[in-house]
């Protein structure tokens, strides 16, 4: 069966340091890969998509990047950080089939102070 | 803008009623409609989606319904459970692989 991970699940850091948050999925291959964000009580706004290795979309622009080095791995990064970046970060993923529902990863819970 | 939007913040029902929640869509080009469920501090968990050829689908205890005359979505939990509390959010795709998503209703479910 597929699982889809993401780590770290909570984290803490300072305005102007730097993010890395990794999502990776096991158990399919050749997935399209999502990550979202959640403001609290919030819906969900989709910051970037990705349809294979090293091919990126991006929905918003912000202060925010992404990269897909491997396959299964999906990387969101920031080279300084913002008080407005706080937010429940999800990594979703789903099959080649644009009519496939996607499914999420637990989260990261990240505030920025 | 396109949007997605839901007609109800937040919903109370007593366990074993029957709950519908709500959802409008304005993109006439949607073609795909999922629901999800999120508990708090959790991922968003799939439960249903319909095609837009279809005007209702069944899981269990639950059922989807599309009216895309009025682009109106339902959501209708049947003998709700307490298990069943949790934000439901809807979201439509038109094109391309991105789900816009509705912000959400709140369902509670009381003894």
């Amino acid at each position: 069966s597929q699982t889809i991970h993401q780590w770290p699940a909570t984290l803490v850091q300072p305005v102007g340091s730097p993010l890395s948050l990794e999502c990776t999925v096991e158990g399919t291959s050749n997935p399209n890969l999502y990550w979202y964000r959640q403001a609290a009580g919030r819906g969900l706004q989709l910051l970037f998509y990705s349809v294979g290795i090293g091919q990126i979309s991006s929905e918003v622009p912000q202060n925010l990047s992404a990269s897909r080095p491997q396959d299964r791995q999906f990387i969101l990064s920031s080279k300084k950080l913002l008080l407005s970046d706080s937010g429940f970060y999800l990594c979703a993923w789903n099959g080649r089939s644009s009519y496939n529902e996607q499914f999420f990863g637990p989260g990261t819970r990240l505030t920025v102070l | 803008g396109e949007s997605v939007g839901l007609h109800l913040p937040t919903l109370s029902v007593q366990e074993g009623d029957n709950s519908i929640i709500n959802c409008a869509y304005s993109n006439s080009a949607s073609d795909y409609f999922i629901w999800y469920k999120q508990e708090s501090g959790k991922g968003p968990q799939f439960i249903i989606d319909i095609r837009s050829n279809m005007d209702k689908r069944q899981g269990q205890r639950v059922t989807v319904l599309l009216n895309k005359t009025v682009k109106h979505l339902s959501l209708q939990i049947a003998a709700t459970q307490p298990g069943d509390s949790a934000v439901y959010f809807c979201a439509e795709k038109s094109s391309g692989y991105a789900l816009n998503f509705g912000k959400g209703t709140s369902l509670l479910v009381t003894p």
